[in-house]
């Protein structure tokens, strides 16, 4: 597709339950991320992928979560156990290998909410 | 301080200029980026500087850089009812980070009046 795609748009959960984001990348791309925003916040990053390989994960607030890119284009965010402090949108971007300018591309996120 | 920091409203009349202010961290920040964003809807990239710059047009819109005071700015010229979004501001960070990663203020929300 033309833009970063984000699948599903909106996910509703009990606490305690399992959830898995999905985010397609633009194509080519070689550097996804992963960015959280809470209501009335800017976004704040979880992690971050180089092809398979996740490059930086400092922003994963603790080990419930949990990203994986496996063939280097699609990644899947995971969440175990979730709680209902995890609600908030995931935003995922893209950005191709021009590593200098860095302009990185936004889908249009997934609307968490853990009742 | 740590946070990028930015006002969080801001009210203009339609066909007046638009001034969004930001405050950034760290001194030696590459880039320095706004995006905007529009309800229910992803972040739009709307322009970018480069840290050797002091200034930026495109069209409507010109950035600011004041790199002795880590102060950014984004003008908008003859603003529509159609800019009425949330506006930010991000850096990225030379020291201390992973290549990539952006580092975002809260955001300002501009409402424009007809």
């Amino acid at each position: 597709g033309a833009g970063v795609s984000q699948t599903p748009s909106n996910k509703v959960t009990e606490k305690g339950k399992y959830v898995e984001l999905r985010c397609d990348p633009i194509s080519g791309h070689t550097a996804l991320y992963w960015y959280r925003q809470s209501l009335g916040q800017g976004p704040e990053f979880l992690i971050y992928f180089q092809g398979t390989g996740a490059a930086d994960d400092s922003g994963l607030p603790n080990d419930r979560f949990f990203a994986v890119r496996p063939e280097g284009s699609v990644s899947t965010l995971k969440i175990q156990r979730t709680e209902r402090g995890d609600s908030a949108v995931y935003l995922c971007a893209s950005s191709s290998t021009d590593k200098v300018r860095n302009e990185q591309f936004f889908g249009p996120g997934t609307r968490l909410t853990v009742l | 301080g740590e946070d990028v920091e930015q006002s969080l409203f801001l009210s203009v009349r339609e066909g007046d200029s638009s001034v969004i202010n930001c405050t950034y961290t760290d001194s030696s920040s590459t880039y320095l980026y706004w995006y905007k964003q529009e309800p229910g809807a992803g972040l739009q990239l709307l322009t970018y500087i480069f840290s050797n710059m002091d200034m930026k047009q495109d069209q409507r819109l010109t950035v600011l850089l004041n790199k002795k005071d880590k102060h950014l700015s984004l003008r908008i010229a003859d603003t529509q009812t159609g800019d009425s979004a949330i506006y930010f501001c991000a850096e990225r960070r030379a020291r201390g980070s992973t290549l990539g990663r952006l580092y975002f203020g809260r955001g300002t929300q501009l409402t424009v009046w007809p």
